[in-house]
């Protein structure tokens, strides 16, 4: 069955430093995601990406973060200059069609110390 | 500003019972709305994705029903098992292409 896959699973990284969080969608899909999750707290939308460009993101995502499909099957999320908040759970996700069932990725747990 | 609530917060109950799951919003003007499982650490698994002109659907155990006009939806889930134990998301669209998410409901049945 087709998934969502992340890479790395868990990354720990100093203040200030950046980091690059990998996401291989499904296949056939047309739309990307990512959410974030803070320990204990609800899973929030960071943004929405189709056709090569950013369609929506939300207030958390600042001049601080950027997302690219660098080629045919990756799609990145990076924070330039990670702070002691940025620590949460990344989800990347993936759509056929606007509004449609999400497929979510197994997330990748980041720790900023 | 759309607002998604579940209740319980969490419960447990005895394996082989039946259960049911809430979830609000506050918000009518929804899309779909797709109900979740998350295991401790883990990802999001798809459960059921409810279209906004449907009012039901099933999916093995899982019956999931939506009632748009008063904001609410139901997992129930039909024979309860310890491997159902997990934390239950209920997420709506809304007028723009993303998930909002509820709480969740953190289950717990107990062998």
């Amino acid at each position: 069955e087709p998934e969502v896959t992340q890479t790395p699973s868990h990354q720990v990284t100093q203040m200030g430093q950046e980091v690059i969080l990998r996401c291989v969608p499904i296949s056939n899909h047309l739309y990307f995601y990512w959410y974030r999750q803070i320990l204990g707290q609800k899973v929030e939308f960071l943004v929405s990406f189709y056709n090569n460009e950013i369609s929506e993101k939300s207030e958390i995502f600042d001049d601080q973060f950027s997302v690219e499909r660098p080629d045919g099957s990756n799609f990145t999320l990076k924070i330039r200059s990670t702070k002691l908040e940025d620590s949460a759970m990344y989800f990347c996700a993936s759509t056929r069609d606007p509004n449609t069932e999400a497929f979510f990725g197994q997330g990748t747990r980041l720790t900023v110390v | 500003k759309q607002e998604v609530t579940q209740i319980p917060a969490a419960l447990s109950v005895p394996e082989g019972e039946n259960l049911v799951l809430n979830c609000s919003f506050t918000d009518s003007a929804i899309y779909n709305l797709q109900w979740f499982r998350q295991d401790p650490g883990k990802g999001l698994t798809s459960l059921l994705l409810i279209q906004s002109s449907q009012r039901e659907q099933t999916s093995g155990r899982l019956n999931a029903s939506l009632d748009k006009s008063s904001g609410r939806s139901t997992l129930y889930i039909a024979a309860s098992q310890p491997g159902d134990s997990a934390t239950y998301l209920c997420a709506v669209y809304g007028a723009t292409n993303k998930l909002i998410f509820g709480t969740g409901t953190l289950l717990a049945v107990q062998p």
